[in-house]
């Protein structure tokens, strides 16, 4: 089976602090991405990668970073978390055109 | 891109087949349509999908109408453990990789 790791189920931050989520894959899938889900607005796409060290912009990049260093580990930064950026953050990873698997998402408020 | 329209909510009784419908009228011709559903406090988890055909796995059903504008997922016997968001989608190819367009899904509540 697929797997997707995230480092935390739940993450309590402090406005200005800055925030790693990191998100692991263990399919060698190429793609991988970073969406984010708030009540009402259902999830959307931060950043994916499609290769090492490839990054593109999703729907709502700002005040998001990501690396892809290894083919295996995708990171979230928020470089200087706001209270605004409180959500639940899903990663998700797939090889070519096939189905996303999701990991169990990461609960962040932001203090 | 083609975008998707689905109820808010609905409700199943225990037992009854769960019959959730979609529309996605722009879709184009080499566009999929994903289902995937999400617990609570959990991530989404893949359903089934489809391009022209009715496909069937473990879990579900899929009917595309023949003009593709809409589809419906079919639980044949609802469970209590699927009470879940329901997100329909279609699959968009980016210049780089594929995204998965998410719209806010149905909620599906099963009754005992």
């Amino acid at each position: 089976d697929v797997k997707v790791t995230q480092s935390s189920r739940y993450l309590v931050k402090r406005t200005g602090e800055k925030v790693f989520l990191e998100c692991v894959q263990d399919m060698d899938h190429e793609n991988m991405f970073w969406y984010r889900q708030d009540p009402g607005l259902g999830l959307r796409l931060i950043y994916f990668s499609y290769d090492v060290k490839m990054k593109e912009k999703g729907d709502i990049p700002e005040g998001y970073s990501v690396s892809r260093e290894k083919k295996e580990r995708f990171s979230l930064i928020l470089e200087s978390a706001s209270t605004n950026q409180t959500s639940m953050y899903l990663c998700a990873s797939t090889v070519a055109a096939d189905t996303q698997y999701f990991g169990p998402g990461t609960r962040l408020t932001v203090l | 891109d083609a975008k998707t329209t689905q109820p808010t909510s609905m409700d199943c009784a225990e037992g009854r087949a769960a019959n959730l419908p979609c529309n996605h009228s722009t879709i184009s011709g080499n566009e999929y349509v994903y289902w995937y559903r999400q617990i609570h406090s959990q991530g989404p988890q893949y359903i089934i999908h489809g391009l022209k055909n009715n496909e069937t796995n473990e879990m579900a059903s899929l009917i595309i109408t023949e003009d593709r504008k809409s589809s419906t997922l079919i639980l044949p016997h609802a469970t209590l453990r699927d009470t879940a968001v329901y997100y329909c989608i279609v699959r968009v190819w980016a210049r780089a990789g594929n995204q998965f367009y998410f719209g806010t899904g149905t909620s599906l509540t099963v009754i005992p």
